[in-house]
Order: structure tokens, then C-alpha cells, then sequence
């Protein structure tokens, strides 16, 4: 069956420090990988996603790429603001649509 | 665009009554929609897949006399906890899938979630 492994939480960190939130997957067939953000007291949002092996998706400043080889889907962003603080799910999908969630990895980031 | 509300945003109940929440595409018609369930400090868990006109496609070990879903138009699903028991408390999310006329590019959106409070 498909899953998503991403990297333990929580993630405390200082303004315009570097962060990298590990996912990997395991799926069959060509799956669709994703990142959610969950903001405090809000709904999930796509922050960025990619459709196929070597994508690169890219938003706000974070990036994950599609990595076949390693079946990873790594996310980063080079300079982190208070704004960025929030949860953050990766996820697959398969042909039938559903997503498949990581556990989810709360960042906090500190003035 | 593309805005996905949940009502009511929590509730409280007795345990044996029945709950349910709604889940509505304010400005778009879905396809299908999607209902996930997430306890504290975990992920969330696909309940079941809800497409208009059709009944819901439920997942392994997801009781669906427990857990009833109904949908009816092409933006409105709800879910209707029956005889709610404290085991049930959780936190309750919705997603939705625009048609493939839309020009969404099959992404999903979700609602803000339900907080089920059974005492």
C-alpha cells in the first residue's frame, strides 16, 4: 500500500535560518507528491506539489524535489519567517485521487 | 477561489446522540469529496470518498452505520456521526475535488475542520 514517512516534529528554529523537513514515500505506481501547510486554526493548503520524477515544485520560497531514486519528496526553504510557522504534511496521491498524509511536522519559528 | 466550509466548526454532545457536519464548495462544484479523520498530533486518516448521487466508497476498518455520508449536491456533503460514543472525539476534515472542467488541475481543497467534542 502507499505511505508517507516525514521527519519528526517539532522543528524550533531562529528567523532566516535554513529549513529542510524529510519526506519519503512508498507507493505503487507513479504517484503525485504533495506538501500541506497547516496554518494555526486554519484548513489544510497545497504549498506546492509535483506530478512526476525530477519535478521540482516550488512556492513562497520552499522547494521539495521529486526524487525517484530515493523515493524522497524533501522540502526547504532557505530563510524562514515567523509567518512560516505552521504544520506541515506531505502527502501522496495515486490514479484514484486519494491522498495518502505523513504525520505532520510542527515548525515554529522564533524572532 | 475555491473555498471549502465546514459547519459547525465544533460541537459537543452527549454520548449515544447523533451529530452531523456539513461540508460545502462555496465557489465551485466537486466531484467528489473526501472526509479525514485526525487526532492530536497525528496525521490525517482518510474516512471514505463521497461522490454526488452515489454512495460513499468507505476505507478498511472505517464502519460506514457508524459513520454515514451523504451526498447529495455537487457542493454539499455531510457526515453524520450516529450515536456518538467518547471514543469518537476527534477532529473531523473535509476535502473537495473541483470538476475536471474547472481548470484545477485535480488539486484538492479542504475545509477548515469540525471538532467533536462526545461527553
Amino acid at each position: 500500500g502507499n505511505s508517507v514517512t516525514q521527519m519528526e516534529g517539532p522543528v524550533t528554529l531562529s528567523e532566516e535560518a535554513f529549513l529542510t523537513i524529510n519526506c519519503t514515500y512508498t507507493a505503487t505506481g507513479y504517484p503525485s507528491l504533495f506538501w500541506y501547510v497547516q496554518y494555526p486554526g486554519e484548513g489544510l493548503q497545497l504549498l506546492l506539489k509535483a506530478t512526476k520524477a525530477d519535478d521540482k515544485g516550488s512556492n513562497k520560497g520552499f522547494e521539495a524535489t521529486y526524487r525517484k531514486e530515493t523515493t524522497s519528496f524533501h522540502l526547504e526553504k532557505g530563510s524562514v519567517q515567523v509567518s512560516d510557522s505552521a504544520v506541515y504534511f506531505c502527502a501522496l496521491s495515486t490514479n484514484d485521487y486519494k491522498l495518502s498524509f505523513g504525520a505532520g511536522t510542527t515548525v515554529t519559528v522564533r524572532a | 477561489g475555491a473555498v471549502v466550509s465546514q459547519h459547525p466548526s465544533w460541537v459537543i454532545c452527549k454520548s449515544g446522540t447523533s451529530v452531523k457536519i456539513e461540508c460545502r464548495s462555496l465557489d465551485f462544484q466537486a466531484t467528489t469529496m473526501f472526509w479525514y479523520r485526525q487526532f492530536p498530533k497525528q496525521s490525517l486518516m482518510l474516512m471514505a470518498t463521497s461522490n454526488e448521487g452515489s454512495k460513499a466508497t468507505y476505507e478498511q476498518g472505517v464502519e460506514k452505520d457508524k459513520f454515514l455520508i451523504n451526498h447529495a449536491s455537487l457542493t454539499l456533503s455531510t457526515l453524520t456521526v450516529t450515536s456518538a460514543h467518547p471514543e469518537d472525539s476527534s477532529f473531523y476534515i473535509c476535502s473537495a475535488r473541483p470538476l475536471r472542467t474547472s481548470g484545477y488541475n485535480n488539486e484538492q481543497f479542504f475545509g477548515p475542520g469540525t471538532r467533536l467534542t462526545v461527553l
